[in-house]
């Protein structure tokens, strides 16, 4: 079966710093992978997802992840946070097929001034 | 666009009484979800359906019911409620999945949190 591992569950960055959260998966097949983000008090929304072509993938508001096959990692970057990033970040992976999105437990991220 | 539509939003039930959660997506998407989300847990799938008509079970079916009679809906029963069932429930849905140009990205609806006492 597939899983997500998130490293941090709650980050604490002031703002202008940068910012990565890890993310590995357990699969040794083809996989789509996807960072999603919920602000306090609202839904999932998708940030970013990765299902082919270059390994780095840009999303919204400036934050980007890279997928290492090699790490089975998709890491989260954004060089700069600001205060409004303040949310819980999900990373998550599905397997070519049908198969249902698997998400890891989520980071907590708050970013102080 | 409406997307996907959960309601109630805000729920409180005693031990042992029934609810369904009603999900409505305008997307034409094939796959329906329900997750539950819990503090240091991330979000879990109860159930999912592949299509009218169809339901399988995910990581944490135990006392949850669904059916999708119309392609539209999807619906989540708890048949008689737990304090343990006490979540945030979260519908999703999606287009097909495994084909070239999909990639399974889900669409969330705003929730609909549970408390059981």
């Amino acid at each position: 079966a597939q899983s997500v591992s998130q490293h941090n569950h709650h980050v604490i960055l002031s703002e202008a710093a940068s910012l990565e959260l890890g993310c590995n998966y357990s699969y040794g097949g083809t996989v789509n992978l996807f960072w999603y983000v919920q602000y306090p008090g609202q839904h999932l929304q998708l940030l970013l997802k990765y299902f082919s072509g270059d390994p780095l993938v840009k999303g919204i508001k400036g934050f980007e992840a890279e997928f290492i096959k090699s790490k089975f990692s998709f890491n989260l970057r954004k060089p700069s946070v600001q205060w409004s990033d303040t949310a819980e970040y999900f990373c998550a992976v599905n397997a070519l097929g049908n198969t249902p999105l698997v998400f890891g437990k989520g980071t907590r991220l708050s970013v102080i001034a | 666009n409406a997307g996907v539509t959960q309601t109630p939003k805000f729920r409180v039930l005693k031990t042992g009484q029934s609810m369904t959660l009603l999900c409505a997506q305008d997307m034409n998407h094939e796959y329906m979800y329900w997750y539950r989300q819990d503090p240091g847990m991330g979000l879990r799938l109860i159930h999912y359906s592949v299509g009218e008509g169809t339901t399988a079970k995910g990581e944490v079916p135990d006392g949850y019911n669904v059916s999708r009679l119309k392609k539209q809906n999807f619906l989540l029963g708890l048949e008689s409620a737990a304090p343990s069932q006490t979540s945030v429930y979260f519908c999703a849905s999606s287009s097909l999945l495994g084909g070239p140009t999909t990639t399974g990205e889900l669409f969330f609806g705003e929730g609909s949190r549970l408390t059981v006492l």
